[in-house]
């Protein structure tokens, strides 16, 4: 049972577009949504992260969309770039046990 | 700046070898844990640790073992490797308090 579900699983954006990656999740109890990025050959890195309490975080181009009654976040990227083709994979843990539960994963391509 | 190290980046074995794969951090994070990426699974997590000499299983433990001797420390053991095994293995750590996860640059391994 998946119980972290993110979609597309690829995007392709003109440079300058912004991206949306979805994600939705089941269990009630998660209560805090990371985002990674993960360069080729490299460890997925912490982006942004964002806790229940509110509806929406900004850091720099990335904001992460927050929905608790749907049980659905969303990660934005604002005036992308060729340097952001990566691949992004949303999460979620609680504080009862601090498992990280990843997404499947998005690869974006973003066109020069 | 947070430190994840593992022992090797490409690991060739054989089948039936036993296989140890190390972890390192210098954080002083409670938690560790080590995932498997696949492409099309994204990231699946094998176990975790909360605490020295404390395991848990993840969603897929089998025909895996770790060790968790030290806090700073955490080994992923392939009793008997077979070829299903072959992936990108990846470490993380974490604290309690802030929750996010800190990855290490990946082991590649090849199991023929």
């Amino acid at each position: 049972q998946q119980q972290v579900k993110q979609s597309p699983q690829s995007l392709i954006v003109q440079k300058g577009g912004i991206p949306i990656i979805n994600c939705a999740y089941e269990n009630t109890a998660f209560d805090y949504f990371p985002w990674y990025q993960q360069f080729p050959g490299k460890g997925p890195a912490l982006l942004i992260a964002i806790r229940p309490d509110v509806s929406e975080k900004k850091e720099g181009r990335f904001t992460i969309s927050f929905n608790k009654s749907a049980k659905q976040f969303s990660l934005h990227i604002m005036d992308s770039q060729p340097g952001d083709s990566a691949t992004y994979f949303c999460a979620a843990s609680e504080r009862r046990d601090d498992k990280i539960i990843f997404g499947k994963g998005t690869r974006l391509h973003i066109l020069p | 700046d947070v430190k994840v190290t593992q022992s090797s980046r490409y690991l060739v074995k054989r089948t039936g070898e036993k296989v140890f794969l190390e972890c390192v951090q210098d954080m002083d994070h409670e938690n560790m844990f080590w995932y498997r990426q696949d492409p099309g699974l994204g990231l699946r997590l094998i176990y975790f640790s909360y605490d020295v000499k404390m395991k848990e299983k993840g969603d897929i433990p089998e025909g895996y073992s770790v060790s968790r001797e030290k806090k700073e420390r955490f080994s992923l053991i392939l009793e008997s490797a077979s070829t299903n095994q072959t992936s990108m293995y990846l470490c993380a750590s974490s604290s309690t308090l802030l929750g996010d996860g800190y990855f290490g640059p990946g082991t590649r391994l090849t199991v023929l």
